[in-house]
């Protein structure tokens, strides 16, 4: 068990450009999720995966989101045309049933400048 | 929709001392997990302890307990013998069970830990 890992650790972009975050979970947990954390506050729910289906889209992910997960097993989540206010810490957890603790990722901080 | 309310947005502690941190929460649903998780400043959210609602055992894990009152809709965290590594953001948390467990998080408390 290595743990969720997410790649990059940290990226800084320009508006507009697109950019695009990877997570790989526990290798034995199906369900993956995204969510993003603004200064101070705490994570907010962004996509949920289980294997390779995307079940569930929050509000907040507008049409520049797009997430992925073609085998199961990583994902992306990628930003086009990025604003400032997409400016966040992006975290991934992982869980596997029947407990379905959610065990998560170092994150990935972005900043647009 | 579920929320989680996360009233005391800092505490301090001295090291060695006991310090409960406090949660309440609002569904509709009756099956549900919560959680407390721990985020050290610039550092991977780590898991501190879980309550299924079902249970009516407060769980504990070393020197981390729950107070957890159902209908009251309240879940607070017991840290005893606090160390200075207790230090950093501490997040109440809510998720169904079920098929989409998605976590809701309170806003965090920042505990600080006084030597």
């Amino acid at each position: 068990d290595t743990g969720v890992s997410q790649d990059p650790r940290h990226k800084i972009t320009k508006r507009g450009q697109n950019v695009t975050f990877r997570c790989d979970p526990i290798s034995e947990h199906n369900r993956l999720y995204w969510y993003r954390q603004t200064l101070g506050q705490g994570p907010e729910f962004l996509t949920y995966f289980q294997n390779e289906a995307q079940l569930e889209k929050s509000r907040l992910l507008s049409d520049r989101f797009s997430a992925e997960r073609p085998k199961g097993s990583f994902s992306t989540l990628e930003i086009q045309r990025t604003e400032q206010g997409d400016s966040a810490m992006y975290l991934c957890a992982s869980s596997s049933p029947p407990r379905g603790t959610q065990y998560f990722g170092p994150g990935t901080r972005l900043l647009v400048l | 929709a579920q929320t989680v309310t996360q009233s005391q947005p800092e505490m301090s502690v001295q090291e060695a001392e006991t310090v409960t941190l406090s949660c309440t929460y609002d569904t509709s649903e009756s099956d549900y997990y919560l959680f407390w998780y721990k985020q050290p400043p610039s550092r991977q959210m780590i898991l501190v302890i879980r309550q299924e609602a079902y249970k009516q055992q407060n769980a504990t894990e070393n020197r981390f307990s729950v107070n957890f009152q159902k209908a009251a809709k309240s879940f607070s965290l017991k840290i005893s013998d606090s160390q200075l590594g207790d230090a950093a953001m501490y997040f109440c948390a809510f998720a169904l069970t079920g098929a989409n467990s998605k976590l809701t998080f309170g806003k965090g408390i920042t505990l600080s830990v006084r030597p």
